[in-house]
């Protein structure tokens, strides 16, 4: 079964710090990963997402996030964070080649960046 | 504005009315999926569809729950018989064959 492990509730960083946001992973095959934002009272956004090819994947507002299949792993990194990256993330992947198109997210985790 | 809009962004329903919200997705976008969240959660995977045809649909869907396509474009998520643990926020997304879902702002319901 998929399923999608943010093993931190809240992060807490001073701004201007590098930031990591951890996500491991279980499924079957080879995994699509992806990274979503919330910010209150707003819908999700897509950050960023790795299906093939590279595994550091960059995404938007600087944010970037590594594909390691040994520790099935899929950390969100930024090396510099700002106040107003402060919101909720989400983590998920979805079975490329099991035929389904059930995406797990994960629980999410609180960035909380301190000015 | 051309993103996922869904209807109406919040619903306020006593225990067993039916309630029925709408989703418009990206224009061009054959792929519709369903979710709810519930506070403190991820989104919870509903339903998907491809075009018209609902291609997956996840097991912990009660029978009360029904979702359409019917033209391939807008969809509907009807609950029968409402109950208080149905009281969630539902998210709607669409995408391309390239996986990138983009999410709608989401229904809040809250049955009473």
């Amino acid at each position: 079964a998929q399923s999608v492990a943010q093993p931190e509730d809240q992060v807490n960083v001073a701004e201007g710090n590098p930031l990591t946001v951890k996500c491991t992973y279980s499924v079957s095959g080879n995994p699509y990963l992806f990274w979503y934002v919330q910010y209150p009272n707003r819908g999700l956004q897509f950050l960023l997402k790795y299906i093939t090819g590279d595994n550091l994947v960059k995404g938007s507002y600087g944010f970037e996030a590594e594909f390691n299949k040994s520790q099935t792993s899929f950390h969100l990194k930024k090396p510099s964070a700002l106040v107003s990256d402060s919101a909720l993330y989400f983590c998920a992947v979805r079975a490329s080649n099991t035929g389904g198109f059930k995406t797990i997210f994960g629980a999410g985790t609180r960035l909380f960046v301190k000015a | 504005d051309t993103g996922v809009s869904q209807n109406p962004r919040h619903k306020i329903t006593k225990r067993g009315q039916n309630v029925t919200f709408r989703c418009d997705p990206i224009s061009e976008h054959n792929r519709l999926y369903w979710y709810r969240q519930t506070l403190g959660q991820g989104p919870e995977f509903l339903t998907y569809f491809q075009n018209e045809a609902q291609l997956e649909k996840s097991r912990l869907l009660s029978d009360r729950f029904s979702a359409e396509r019917p033209k391939g474009s807008f969809s509907t998520l009807e609950i029968q018989r409402t109950e208080q643990g149905d009281s969630a926020m539902y998210l709607c997304a669409s995408s391309t064959l390239e996986e990138t879902q983009y999410f709608g702002p989401g229904t809040r319901l809250l049955v009473l």
